[in-house]
């Protein structure tokens, strides 16, 4: 089955332990993005990546690492976590970025930063 | 800048009716995507439809359609017989041109469907 695979489902931990988050693709996409969801302002791009080796911020990146050393896999690191990152994430791929290819997204990550 | 605007932060429907969700968008591009996903309780998010805006005819799925109107810069969901289902959060898009590379899609704030028996 086609999909985008995000572990852990939810998490509680604490200010400053750092913590991986990890997306897998199983879908041969080129193109990977991390979001976050918050209450009244929708999704928000943290990254993304174009391919492997190959990644940039998007509008909210502070706090964030992301790396891509293989094609599938898109993980979310936050060093230094602190209570402002509690929040729902996503990843998404899609296979290129033309216009009309959708995003692909993985269940959601929520996180809660104590 | 890009912007999506939903102004309805939630609805009411009776089920088997037909139901219009409002999306519109601001950018000076001539060529961009919009699309519709869909966010139940559970949390996932699930595309619905998409709409290219060199499109001549309006995009539909299923029940899905999108009513798409570029000079007024609105891509309006519509969905046919709500079923009880369909109650969920619903989130508007806009997909970034090509030459931008970043793949991003900026998000409406959502309208939260509730779909009464």
């Amino acid at each position: 089955e086609a999909q985008v695979t995000q572990n852990p489902r939810y998490l509680i931990t604490v200010t400053g332990k750092k913590l991986t988050v990890t997306c897998s693709q199983n879908m041969n996409h080129e193109y990977m993005s991390w979001y976050r969801q918050d209450p009244g302002l929708g999704l928000r791009q943290i990254y993304y990546s174009m391919n492997v080796e190959v990644t940039d911020k998007g509008d909210v990146p502070e706090g964030y690492k992301v790396s891509r050393k293989e094609k599938r896999n898109f993980p979310l690191i936050l060093e230094s976590p602190s209570p402002n990152q509690t929040s729902l994430y996503f990843c998404a791929s899609s296979f290129s970025g033309t216009l009309n290819q959708p995003q692909h997204f993985g269940d959601g990550t929520r996180l809660s930063i104590l | 800048a890009q912007k999506i605007t939903q102004t309805q932060p939630g609805m009411f429907v009776q089920e088997k009716e037909a139901v219009t969700l409002d999306c519109t968008y601001d950018t000076s591009d001539q060529s961009y995507g919009l699309f519709w996903y869909k966010q139940p309780s559970s949390g996932e998010m699930i595309f619905l439809i998409y709409q290219g805006s060199y499109d001549e005819q309006n995009a539909t799925e299923g029940r899905y359609s999108l009513n798409f109107q570029k000079a007024r810069k609105s891509a309006n969901l519509v969905i046919s017989a709500s079923q009880l289902g369909d109650s969920a959060m619903y989130f508007c898009a806009m997909r970034e041109p090509y030459g931008g590379a970043t793949n991003k899609l900026i998000f409406g704030t959502g309208t939260l469907l509730a779909v009464q028996p």
